[in-house]
């Protein structure tokens, strides 16, 4: 069964780069089917899609990130990556990476989540 | 922007909940694409409906959705104590914005 497991650092400072890797385990990441995705959640808040990237490398991102997010693949290490930059506390939240199954647009394999704090 | 949801919900077990998810044009009305996620603290969201009303294998069959419009929902039949969970709804949103969350409802199980 196909699992994800996000990893990076809980702690980050204003105007630094925060960097995640999403491991990809139980299946391969070079899937037709599949976009892999990044999704955010801030406390008490509702959650917030931040890009979607298939294996190709073609991505999607949110506009409300001005650009700040860049997403990427590696096929050969079955893994994908988040890169946020000029990160302020806005940013904090818990960060999960998905699967998002490219017919029915449903995000049906999620990872644990990690919490990210800028401070 | 994100699709809205009341906040809060409640039912009696046994009973029937409804949770809606008001989306616009640009998303909820114009694509089939609506998916509903489960969420208990502490735990990965599970998906349990996708386009609008199809249920991954394993889910329930008291979980149903719908759509009429911009406005789509999640009925909950039979509530049960473990159903007691955030739920948030999602949307394609095409070439400006390519997916959409909801703002989560909290649904109790009294």
């Amino acid at each position: 069964q196909l699992q994800l497991q996000e990893s990076g650092p809980g702690l980050v400072r204003p105007s630094e780069t925060l960097s995640l890797t999403c491991n990809v385990s139980g299946g391969h990441i070079s899937t037709t089917n599949y976009f892999w995705g990044w999704v955010r959640q801030p406390p008490g808040k509702g959650p917030e899609w931040i890009a979607t990237v298939y294996f190709s490398g073609r991505t999607h991102y949110n506009p409300s990130l001005k650009s700040r997010a860049i997403t990427s693949v590696d096929t050969s290490k079955n893994f994908f990556s988040l890169m946020l930059t000029s990160v302020t506390a806005a940013d904090t939240a818990v960060y999960y990476c998905t699967r998002l199954e490219w017919v029915t647009y449903g995000m049906d394999v999620w990872g644990l989540g990690i919490m990210v704090t800028v401070s | 922007s994100a699709l809205t949801q009341p906040p809060s919900a409640s039912g009696s077990p046994g009973q029937s909940v409804t949770i809606s998810c008001t989306g616009t044009r640009s998303d909820v009305a114009a694509y089939s694409y609506v998916s509903w996620y489960q969420h208990h603290p502490g735990q990965a969201p599970k998906l349990i409906i996708y386009e609008v009303t199809k249920r991954p294998s394993g889910v329930p069959d008291r979980f149903s959705g719908s759509k009429s419009g911009n406005t789509a929902s999640l009925t909950v039949s039979g509530l049960q104590a473990e159903d007691e969970a955030n739920y948030f709804c999602s949307s394609y949103g095409g070439d400006n914005m390519f997916y959409v969350f909801g703002t989560g409802t909290e649904l109790t199980v009294l």
